[in-house]
């Protein structure tokens, strides 16, 4: 059973360029995590939220956790050719042990 | 402060042939990760070790062995090495998790080739 959905699987956009990218579970996680992998890197930590509803800002990144805590999205605004990477979301649920993640969404930001 | 470590980095097996990927953290962490990548692809949890002294299977456990040797060192065995198994094998460590989250650390990376 598929815990959790990225979409898209793959975007490639021109430097400058909005974009979002969405990670849905019919879950609900105590809490979600979002990673960066570059390539011939393992993934780096980029935010965690906790709360439904919750907005957090890193630079030109947004992430957002829905109300209802099954769902979250990331916003890169005027994205640059450093913000290529595979972007996973990890959920986390009340308990659980396991560190599982999404298939990721694998970006491409063309200068 | 190295973090996760992960031996070898490159490895070319022969289909049946066995070997260990090890790894090591020097965090104190108590639970640890043992994931694979295939090419454009998302990682799928193999095992996993909660703390010293267990561990669980993940997503594709099939073909693997696991073995937390302490605290630190959590390594993954291929008895019998398969084409399908080629992939690049990720380690990665983090307090126990609370459910609130805290962060994982991960390795360089081991990249496996079976022919």
């Amino acid at each position: 059973t598929q815990l959790l959905e990225q979409s898209p699987q793959f975007l490639s956009i021109q430097e400058g360029e909005n974009l979002t990218v969405y990670c849905n579970s019919s879950s609900v996680f105590s809490s979600l995590q979002w990673y960066r992998q570059e390539p011939g890197e393992g993934p780096v930590l980029l935010v965690t939220v906790v709360t439904g509803g919750e907005v957090k800002k890193l630079k030109r990144l947004t992430f957002q956790f829905g109300d209802a805590r099954k769902d979250s999205s990331l916003h890169i605004t005027a994205a640059q050719p450093g913000d290529t990477g595979l972007y996973l979301c990890g959920p986390r649920l009340r308990g659980a042990q396991k560190l599982v993640f999404g298939q990721g969404t694998r970006l491409t930001i063309n200068p | 402060n190295a973090g996760v470590t992960q031996t070898p980095k490159f490895q070319v097996l022969k289909t049946g042939q066995s070997m260990t990927l090890q790894c090591a953290q020097d965090m104190n962490h108590n639970s640890m990760y043992w994931y694979r990548q295939d090419p454009g692809m998302g990682l799928r949890l193999i095992y996993y070790s909660a703390s010293e002294g267990t561990t669980d299977k993940g997503e594709v456990p099939n073909g693997y062995n696991v073995s937390r040797l302490n605290k630190r060192e959590f390594s993954l065995r291929l008895e019998s090495a398969a084409p399908s198994q080629t992939s690049v094998y990720f380690c990665a460590s983090s307090e126990a998790l609370s459910g609130r989250g805290t962060e994982a650390f991960f390795g360089q990376g081991t990249r496996l080739t079976v022919v």
